[in-house]
């Protein structure tokens, strides 16, 4: 059974660099069946899907992020980590990671981290 | 990017009775290659990440009730309990995965009336 857990700070400054990892158990993060990718969750946006990753290094990103977030994969560690640079107050959210399968597009996504809630403020 | 929306955006059912969720996109998320509609449903509960409840609109997944169903394609889907218990109270939402980006409908909040 896959199991995901994020990581990571639960408060950071306006401006600096959001940093998250999730820690992946239960099978290879370089399994061929996942992408492995992030979601946030606030009151005001609801469920936002941040970007995904192969664990090859192929990525997507929601274009309204883009420029500010960079995932990435460690195999050697079986981790992946989410970075959102300039952060403000609406980028305080829940952020999960999760798992979608890999086929035509990215699908829908089975497994789930429980969430670490992330504030913006000073 | 395709807009999902939901209605109610909360309802109140007796226990035991039918709960009807309504999803709609704002364009087909039907593929014609494989006529698969890309389209899944999760339940949140209080605290709790979402869960995939359905996938390709009326797949279920492991585990969950047959109570739950899922159904519909093209733009309109429904997520229906036949009979709700105590345990389904909680929020759920449609997934759209016909493209990115990917996205979420709102929510609908069900509870108990």
């Amino acid at each position: 059974q896959l199991q995901l857990q994020e990581s990571g700070p639960g408060l950071v400054k306006p401006s600096e660099t959001l940093s998250l990892t999730c820690t992946v158990s239960g099978d290879s993060i370089s399994s061929s069946s996942y992408y492995w990718g992030w979601i946030r969750q606030t009151p005001g946006m609801g469920l936002e899907w941040i970007g995904s990753i192969y664990y090859s290094g192929s990525s997507y990103y929601n274009p309204s992020l883009k420029s500010r977030v960079t995932i990435s994969v460690d195999t050697s560690k079986n981790q992946f980590s989410l970075k959102v640079s300039s952060v403000t107050a609406a980028d305080t959210a829940i952020y999960f990671c999760a798992t979608t399968r890999v086929g035509i597009t990215l699908e829908h996504f089975d497994y789930w981290g429980q969430g670490t809630l992330v504030s913006v403020s000073s | 990017d395709i807009v999902m929306t939901q209605s109610p955006d909360s309802l109140a059912v007796s226990l035991g009775e039918r709960a009807t969720i309504n999803c709609k996109s704002s364009q087909s998320v039907l593929y014609s290659s494989n006529s698969k509609n890309y389209l899944a449903w999760y339940q949140q509960k209080l605290g709790q990440p979402p869960k995939l409840l359905f996938y390709w609109a009326s797949t279920r997944e492991s585990g969950v009730p047959d109570r739950f169903s899922g159904s519909g394609s093209g733009t309109d889907f429904t997520l229906t309990i036949s009979s709700l218990q105590a345990e389904d109270v909680a929020v759920y939402y449609c997934q759209q995965y016909y493209s990115t980006p990917l996205t979420f409908g709102p929510g609908t909040k069900v509870g108990i009336k």
